[in-house]
């Protein structure tokens, strides 16, 4: 499987400001996958980043909340923006596994805490 | 709309006991499921995966899939207490690609010593 990095792996900001988290993947890969893990639920896909590309926001997420960048084929960052303490939720970044694509792998999480 | 339905639990099973973990799926064109277990605080983490229906077995893992019924099972044979977490089912789409991937809420388990 892929090593995928993520950082921060944790933070607590306050509201109205943003948070850009980062993932970095240890072998070229052609989709990033952001999700959202709200407390005691489960995983929520919020967008998927393609390299050269705008990323495609699933239903209920828009570009100005949550922005993403896919600069190559290692990177993404997801920033939060304008944050509430709704957006309090682990982050998740995760790759497909090449060559099929079937499997997915997923980075240490990024635990937000808005107050 | 794609629903995975998982038994919410909290499932509690004595250490060395069977652990079944069941799910369904409303897409009948689905064509990868997934097991993901995730400890308290961590990212999940993938199990086990299948694809025909049938059952599929790693070490004290055994994955069982029905395609007919669209149910996707998780057997934990001689549970250890290791094994308590939250088990997420998933399942792709028809393409069967991760991009299509839809989690289950996750059942949590308990493996009481």
């Amino acid at each position: 499987s892929a090593v995928i990095s993520q950082k921060p792996s944790r933070d607590i900001c306050q509201r109205g400001t943003s948070l850009t988290i980062q993932c970095q993947v240890d072998s070229q890969v052609t989709m990033m996958f952001w999700y959202r893990q709200q407390p005691g639920q489960s995983l929520t896909l919020i967008a998927t980043a393609n390299q050269g590309s705008e990323a495609t926001y699933e239903s209920g997420f828009v570009i100005d909340k949550f922005p993403i960048s896919r600069p190559n084929l290692t990177f993404s960052t997801l920033t939060v923006s304008n944050m509430s303490p709704e957006d309090s939720s682990i982050y998740l970044c995760s790759v497909e596994r090449p060559p099929a694509n079937t499997e997915a792998f997923f980075g240490q999480g990024t635990r937000l805490t808005v107050v | 709309q794609k629903e995975v339905e998982q038994n919410s639990g909290p499932l509690s099973v004595p250490e060395g006991a069977i652990a079944s973990l069941n799910c369904t799926y409303s897409d009948r064109g689905s064509q990868s499921f997934f097991w993901y277990r995730q400890y308290s605080g961590k990212s999940p983490e993938l199990i086990m995966s299948i694809y025909s229906n049938g059952d599929k077995e790693d070490g004290r893992f055994t994955a069982q899939l029905n395609k007919a019924s669209q149910y996707v099972s998780l057997l934990i044979r001689d549970s250890q207490p290791s094994d308590s977490a939250t088990y997420l089912c998933a399942v792709t789409g028809s393409s069967g690609s991760a991009r299509q991937l839809t989690f289950g809420s996750g059942t949590q388990l308990t493996v009481l010593p």
